[in-house]
């Protein structure tokens, strides 16, 4: 099946620390990766993405790589911002249905102090 | 350019009551979804569709009914609330259901729904 583990948070950093966020997956075939970022109150906004082994998506400072040989698509910013406060969530696509139906992690929210 | 519109933002139900949560999107999307975001478990999938006329189960059916009689609507119809349907909901849209690069999926604001 499908399954995406991320770590747990709350994470809490100061502002202009180095962020990682864990993501590994489970999956058949070969799944597209997500990174989705949600701001208080909002919906979720696409941050990044890779749809295949090697490739790293890069977004606002964010980048994340797509590693088959350990099931991993990890984010990280080497400079985190106040406003950078959000729950981020990793996710995975892979058309087993056929549809571009998305497999969530549970997410992680970080607190950027100033 | 509106993106995916859902309403409303926030609903309170009593238990056995029925209700519809309404999704639209004027980006001319084939695939539409819905997802419930719960605490501790991200979001799980409810229903989904690949175009007018095709719905079909995700993770979580239970419960829920859709439609999808356009291309632009796609509401969710709780059939008899129950506490468990506590959640946040949101509707997400892209251009069709395939995995090609650069086929985003966009996500609704979300619709707040507590069953009492």
């Amino acid at each position: 099946g499908n399954s995406v583990t991320q770590m747990e948070g709350p994470v809490t950093l100061s502002e202009e620390a180095f962020l990682t966020i864990n993501c590994t997956y489970t999956a058949t075939g070969y799944p597209s990766l997500f990174w989705y970022v949600q701001y208080p109150g909002e919906g979720l906004q696409l941050l990044l993405k890779a749809t295949k082994a090697d490739d790293k998506g890069s977004n606002k400072g964010f980048e994340a790589t797509y590693r088959k040989e350990t099931t991993s698509f990890h984010l990280e910013k080497g400079s985190v911002q106040v406003s950078d406060s959000a729950v981020y969530f990793c996710a995975l696509t892979n058309g087993q249905t056929g549809a571009n139906n998305l497999f969530f992690g549970t997410g992680t929210r970080l607190t950027v102090i100033p | 350019n509106a993106g995916v519109t859902q309403t409303p933002k926030f609903q309170v139900l009593k238990t056995g009551q029925s209700m519809t949560l309404q999704c639209a999107q004027d980006m001319n999307h084939e695939y539409m979804s819905w997802y419930r975001q719960d605490p501790g478990m991200g979001l799980r999938l409810i229903h989904y569709s690949v175009g007018a006329g095709i719905t079909d189960q995700g993770e979580v059916p239970n419960g829920y009914n859709v439609s999808r009689s356009t291309t632009e609507d796609f509401p969710l119809r709780l059939l008899s609330a129950a506490p468990s349907q506590t959640s946040v909901y949101f509707c997400a849209s892209s251009y069709d259901g395939t995995l090609r690069a650069g086929n985003t999926i966009y996500f609704g604001e979300g619709s707040w729904l507590t069953v009492v």
